[in-house]
C-alpha cells in the first residue's frame, strides 16, 4: 500500500533557487492537501485542493505555487526560495471533505 | 482565527506509566476532533471523535471529546517504549474544511 508518497525526501537549496516537491496518491482520494512543520510547531497548511483543477490557498502560501492536473498529483513549487522556507513538508490527502487525512513522510528542505 | 492548545507539551515517563494529553480548541464551525501520532516521519491517523462524551479505544490507547468545555483528552495506558512520539491534536473546520493543528504533545517513555 503506498499511500501518499513524497519525493524527494532532503533537499538543500541555494538561496533564489526554485524546486518542485512531489507528491502523488493511489488512494482516489478527491482531497489533497500541502503543510509545513516547523520545529516545536504544529503544523501550517499552504495550500489545499478538492479535486483535479481546482486549488486554494491556505493559511501560509506565499512563496508557494500548486496545480493539479490529476487526481493522483499534486505538487509544490517555490519559485525564488528563501531561508525562511526551510522546513519539512508534508503532503496530505483525504477521501473526502471531513474525512481523516492521510500523511506522506514528508520532504525535509534547507535553504542556505 | 481557529485556534488549537496541547498541553503539557512535552513529558518523560516510565514504562507502565498512564499518559494523560490535554487539547483545547476554539473553532469558528467545529465538526471533528482528530488525533495523530508522529513518530519520525508522517503523522499517522489515531482518532478522529466527532460527538461528545463517547470514548473512543484502540488497544491502550482512548479518547473522549467535550463539546461543552471544547477539549480532549487522550489516554495511555501501561505505556511501553514505543509510544514515544509526538501526539498532534487537529480541530476540523467544517467551513473550510482546514484542520487547525496544535504544537504537539511530546511524550518520552523510558524503559
Amino acid at each position: 500500500n503506498a499511500g501518499v508518497t513524497q519525493t524527494p525526501k532532503f533537499r538543500i537549496l541555494k538561496i533564489g533557487q526554485s524546486m518542485t516537491l512531489q507528491c502523488t496518491q493511489d488512494m482516489n482520494h478527491n482531497y489533497m492537501y500541502w503543510y509545513r512543520q516547523d520545529p516545536g510547531m504544529g503544523l501550517k497548511l499552504i495550500y489545499y485542493s478538492v479535486g483535479a483543477g481546482i486549488t486554494d490557498k491556505g493559511e501560509v502560501p506565499n512563496g508557494y505555487n500548486v496545480s493539479r492536473s490529476t487526481t493522483e498529483d499534486f505538487p509544490l513549487r517555490l519559485e525564488l526560495a528563501a531561508p525562511s522556507q526551510t522546513s519539512v513538508y508534508f503532503c496530505a490527502s483525504s477521501k473526502d471533505r471531513g474525512q481523516p487525512q492521510h500523511f506522506g513522510d514528508g520532504t525535509r528542505l534547507s535553504i542556505l | 482565527e481557529d485556534k488549537v492548545v496541547q498541553s503539557p507539551l512535552s513529558l518523560v515517563v516510565h514504562e507502565g506509566d498512564t499518559v494523560t494529553l490535554n487539547c483545547s480548541y476554539e473553532v469558528t464551525n467545529f465538526r471533528s476532533l482528530l488525533w495523530y501520532k508522529q513518530e519520525k516521519k508522517a503523522p499517522t491517523f489515531l482518532f478522529m471523535l466527532t460527538s461528545s462524551g463517547i470514548e473512543k479505544k484502540s488497544g491502550r490507547l482512548s479518547s473522549i471529546l467535550d463539546k461543552k468545555e471544547l477539549f480532549s483528552i487522550l489516554n495511555i495506558t501501561a505505556t511501553q517504549t514505543g509510544d514515544s512520539a509526538v501526539y498532534l491534536c487537529a480541530a476540523l473546520d467544517y467551513g473550510n474544511n482546514r484542520l487547525a493543528f496544535g504544537k504537539g504533545n511530546q511524550v518520552v517513555v523510558i524503559p
